[in-house]
């Protein structure tokens, strides 16, 4: 069964990078059916998409994120990872590992538990 | 601002029906699928519906979508208390470039 787990710092101060990786048990991410992707959700708000990347290295962003977002894929490891520069408190979030493509392009199917990330000095 | 337009809340009795409306535009409903999501308190989001109508395996009958031009709508019957959750439409934007979200939907069961 797939499982999606993410790690990484809960605190990051404003103005550094976020970084978090996702590990991915119970599937490759060499498979050529699926996207690998990220989505946030703010305390008390809806959800965000933030990209997905192909494991080719093929990525998709959203262009609101675009300019402080990169998303790299590690085949050796089975994990993506995900970076946010320049980062404010409004990017205070859950920041979720998805999967997409066994429904959709653009329907995620699997979803890691979340991980906080705080924004704060 | 989420695109997509959701109502915050909305509630109904044990066994009865409810419906989740979700308001778009011809970049995003209009010409893509939607896609539906159960988020239960303090767990991530799970996949309700896809391709406007479609459920993945699992999903009850209970649950079902459907779409008319630049509105989506999801319904639950025979609501149960484990049916609480918040409730997130999903589409592509082609205008905007992006997977664009509703605001959610809060289902209280009274």
């Amino acid at each position: 069964q797939l499982q999606l787990q993410e790690s990484g710092p809960g605190l990051v101060k404003p103005s550094e990078t976020l970084s978090l990786t996702c590990s991915v048990s119970g599937d490759s991410i060499n498979s050529s059916s699926y996207y690998w992707g990220w989505i946030r959700q703010p305390p008390g708000k809806g959800l965000e998409w933030i990209g997905s990347i192909y494991y080719s290295g093929s990525i998709f962003h959203n262009p609101s994120l675009k300019s402080r977002v990169t998303i790299s894929v590690d085949t050796s490891r089975n994990q993506f990872s995900l970076k946010l520069t320049s980062v404010t408190a409004a990017d205070t979030a859950v920041y979720s590992c998805v999967r997409q493509g066994d429904y959709g392009d653009y329907v995620f199917d699997s979803w890691g538990q979340g991980t906080l990330v705080t924004v704060s000095s | 601002q989420p695109v997509l337009t959701q109502p915050p809340s909305v509630s109904a009795a044990p066994g009865q029906k409810v419906t989740i409306s979700c308001s778009g535009s011809s970049s995003n409903i209009g010409n893509h699928y939607v896609s539906w999501y159960q988020q239960l308190p303090g767990t991530a989001p799970k996949l309700l519906i896809y391709e406007n109508n479609k459920r993945p395996s699992g999903i009850p009958d209970r649950f079902s979508g459907s779409k008319s031009g630049t509105s989506a709508t999801l319904g639950v019957t025979g609501l149960q208390t484990g049916d609480e959750a918040d409730y997130y439409c999903g589409t592509w934007d082609s205008f905007l470039f992006t997977v664009v979200f509703g605001g959610g939907s809060k289902l209280t069961v009274l």
